[in-house]
């Protein structure tokens, strides 16, 4: 069965530089999340598309700004990337109110 | 607004022994309840949920949880654990909305020795 993609795995940024994170979700999923995972913490949520509308906004900073495309495609994009900014970044997809299916994650290294 | 607590942050447990680990949540709203499970460097896996119907839910890897409306709790248990069980465990909590956020516990990290 498809699962949650999310591209790419690895990312190294330099402070200061901007790093776009991409989640496909499981097809015909109707609502998308974005968690940011420091090293030892729980998931943090950042921020959530249902139908591709904003939703749901969490503890996401004005640098990360996040949208949703017509193919239910979603992208964080983050600027001005400092060194607390390293951590792994989760995207999950929802159908309705089932549970919800997490990626494989994308854990950025800001040098 | 919800929130998930965690009692325990580690668990140790010998091979084969019973585990409990504790889940307490506070919400204003009807909610969904999840336990997920993280492996080093991977993402969340559900372990199981529960949406509505019997309040004792049964999981993958012999994991079942029980709801407890009054205590508010959602207490996740194996009664053998395995060595191949020592991960991260998440207990999550969603309103009952569609598009609405998981809100994570702090997690318990159960480690299993042999």
């Amino acid at each position: 069965a498809a699962g949650v993609i999310q591209s790419p795995r690895h990312l190294i940024k330099e402070k200061r530089e901007t790093a776009t994170l991409k989640c496909y979700p499981i097809p015909r999923h109707d609502t998308v999340y974005w968690y940011q995972q420091g090293p030892g913490q729980d998931p943090q949520f950042l921020i959530s598309f249902y139908e591709k509308m904003q939703s749901d906004k969490g503890s996401i900073p004005d640098r990360f700004s996040a949208q949703q495309f017509s193919d239910y495609h979603s992208e964080l994009n983050m600027s001005s990337l400092e060194l607390g900014d390293s951590a792994l970044y989760f995207c999950a997809s929802r159908l309705q109110n089932t549970e919800a299916f997490f990626g494989q994650g994308t854990r950025l290294t800001v040098v | 607004a919800q929130s998930v607590t965690q009692l325990d942050s580690q668990v140790p447990v010998f091979e084969e022994a019973p585990v409990e680990l504790r889940c307490n949540y506070s919400s204003s709203v009807s909610v969904y309840l999840f336990w997920y499970v993280q492996y080093p460097n991977q993402g969340l896996q559900l372990l199981l949920k529960y949406l509505s119907g019997s309040t004792l839910v049964k999981g993958i890897n012999g994991f079942e949880a029980e709801f407890n409306k009054s205590q508010t709790s959602f207490h996740l248990r194996k009664p053998s654990v395995h060595i191949s069980d020592t991960a991260e465990y998440f207990c999550a909590v969603s309103p009952r909305r569609a598009g609405n956020m998981l809100t994570f516990g702090g997690g318990t990290r159960l480690m299993v020795k042999p």
